[in-house]
């Protein structure tokens, strides 16, 4: 079976601050696809990033970084100098390799205050 | 904005009501999913077309159905509709390569149906 745990329901920080969000999944599959979505209070989902399976270089975007590491079957996400516009959902998706659907975490709400 | 246009974006019915929800996917992609969004599911994906043929089904209940026309728009049909049903509906898209496997989806903003 394919799942993907946020642990993190909720994460509240002050702007500037660092903040982690964590993703766990499970899968069998040997090639498989990891993504990060972000749900703004007004709704829509928008891709943030990709990561393969036979991957596990990391990623900075930006204020954005992605540490991604098989051995303990992660994928998480730290935003540097937290902003007011990052409160939102964050959802981490998986996607094996039998079919395109995308299996979801529960999300994470942060909340960034000024 | 992603590209992907849905229609409507609220819509408010009563239980035992059908109602249709409409997807225009990104410019160039062929695949279409559809996931429902609520409170005690979270997200969940409910079916995939790929240029007009089903390619995968998940927890779609049979009072809904969906098809992917040939100008590859796609529509959600909902029926005998339940309170339960009230949710968040979004439609994503996928560029072709590897036969919409494993390319990033494009979210649409969604449809919010209430049902009253």
């Amino acid at each position: 079976a394919q799942k993907v745990t946020q642990a993190q329901t909720e994460i509240s920080v002050v702007e500037k601050e660092d903040v982690t969000l964590d993703c766990v999944y499970e899968t069998r599959d040997t090639t498989y696809y990891l993504f990060w979505y972000k749900q703004p209070p007004s709704g829509e989902l928008v891709f943030l990033i990709r990561r393969n399976s036979f991957d596990e270089q990391n990623e900075i975007s930006g204020r954005y970084s992605w540490n991604f590491q098989k051995s303990t079957s992660s994928f998480n996400f730290t935003i540097t100098a937290s902003q007011v516009v990052d409160s939102a959902v964050y959802f981490c998706a998986l996607r094996g390799n039998q079919g395109g659907k995308l299996i979801f975490g529960q999300g994470t709400e942060l909340s960034v205050k000024p | 904005d992603s590209g992907v246009t849905q229609t409507p974006k609220h819509l408010i019915t009563a239980t035992g009501q059908r109602v249709t929800l409409r997807c225009s996917p990104r410019s160039g992609d062929l695949s279409v999913y559809w996931y429902q969004q609520s409170l005690d599911q979270g997200l969940q994906f409910l079916i995939q077309y790929y240029n007009g043929e089903e390619r995968a089904k998940g927890n779609i209940l049979e009072r809904f159905s969906a098809q992917q026309f040939p100008d590859l728009h796609s529509e959600l049909n909902l029926s005998s509709l339940e309170l339960g049903d009230s949710a968040l509906y979004f439609c994503a898209s996928s560029p072709p390569n590897g036969g919409g496997r494993a390319d990033t989806q494009y979210f649409g903003p969604g449809t919010r149906l209430t049902v009253l």
